[in-house]
């Protein structure tokens, strides 16, 4: 159980275009994903928080009309990079929480990540 | 400061041997702590999950968490070339639903 995909797994497009990437929880509802960003070497960064039915929440330094997120449903999260840059090459990595009962109500808990998509702006 | 700290490393071992990774975090009321896993160019994978302190065991990885201490780990028995990634620590701190990552640690398993 707990299985995140992610669709493209790779893309390349040329600089000004824009690039749409899917993140879908296949086994369980997901009312929160969250989106990070990886250099080559580096950690993790989280860019954004996905929340179904309202507005993502941004990282600072995170431009929101650069990087556009809906979250369309419990299960689909989208990222749009708009007008792509060769900086905005990167790996970019989905998470997701399945929700987890517990006496006091139900929590999100622990995450799971989606593959992955490399992107490459030309 | 930092709010969850390893050691970049690399950390290398002799394959058999034990490896030992450590993790510092800063909210002291944290009470979810994770080590995924992160071969080169794929996504992380989660290992363990503890919760209580003290010591959980799975196979071959033991992670252990010392509250007062704030400082969670992860061993590795019987460690394999295989094993050799970047562990990240993950603590889901107190309020929110964000989990903070630290920037890993890289394993070298020597065959």
């Amino acid at each position: 159980g707990a299985v995140v995909s992610q669709h493209p797994s790779r893309v390349i497009c040329k600089s000004g275009t824009s690039v749409k990437i899917e993140c879908r929880s296949l086994d369980f509802q997901a009312t929160t994903m969250f989106w990070y960003r990886q250099f080559p070497k580096q950690s993790l960064m989280l860019m954004a928080t996905s929340n179904e039915g309202s507005k993502a929440t941004y990282e600072q330094g995170v431009e929101k009309d650069k990087f556009l997120i809906n979250h369309a449903s419990l299960t689909l999260s989208t990222l749009t990079v708009t007008s792509a840059h060769p900086e905005d090459s990167s790996f970019y990595i989905c998470s997701a929480s399945p929700l987890t009962s517990s006496p006091s109500g139900m929590y999100q808990e622990t995450q799971y990540f989606g593959p992955g998509t490399r992107l490459l702006v030309l | 400061q930092k709010e969850v700290e390893q050691n970049s490393g690399p950390l290398s071992v002799p394959e058999g041997a034990i490896a030992s990774l450590n993790c510092t975090y800063s909210d002291r009321g944290s009470q979810s702590f994770f080590w995924y896993r992160q071969y080169s160019g794929k996504s992380p994978e989660l290992i363990m999950s503890i919760y209580s302190n003290g010591d959980k065991e799975d196979g071959r990885f033991t992670a252990q968490l010392n509250k007062a201490s704030q400082y969670v780990s992860l061993l590795i028995r019987d460690s394999q070339p295989s094993d050799s990634a970047t562990y990240l620590c993950a603590v889901k701190g107190t309020g929110g639903f964000k989990t903070i990552f630290g920037a890993g640690t890289r394993l070298f398993v020597k065959a």
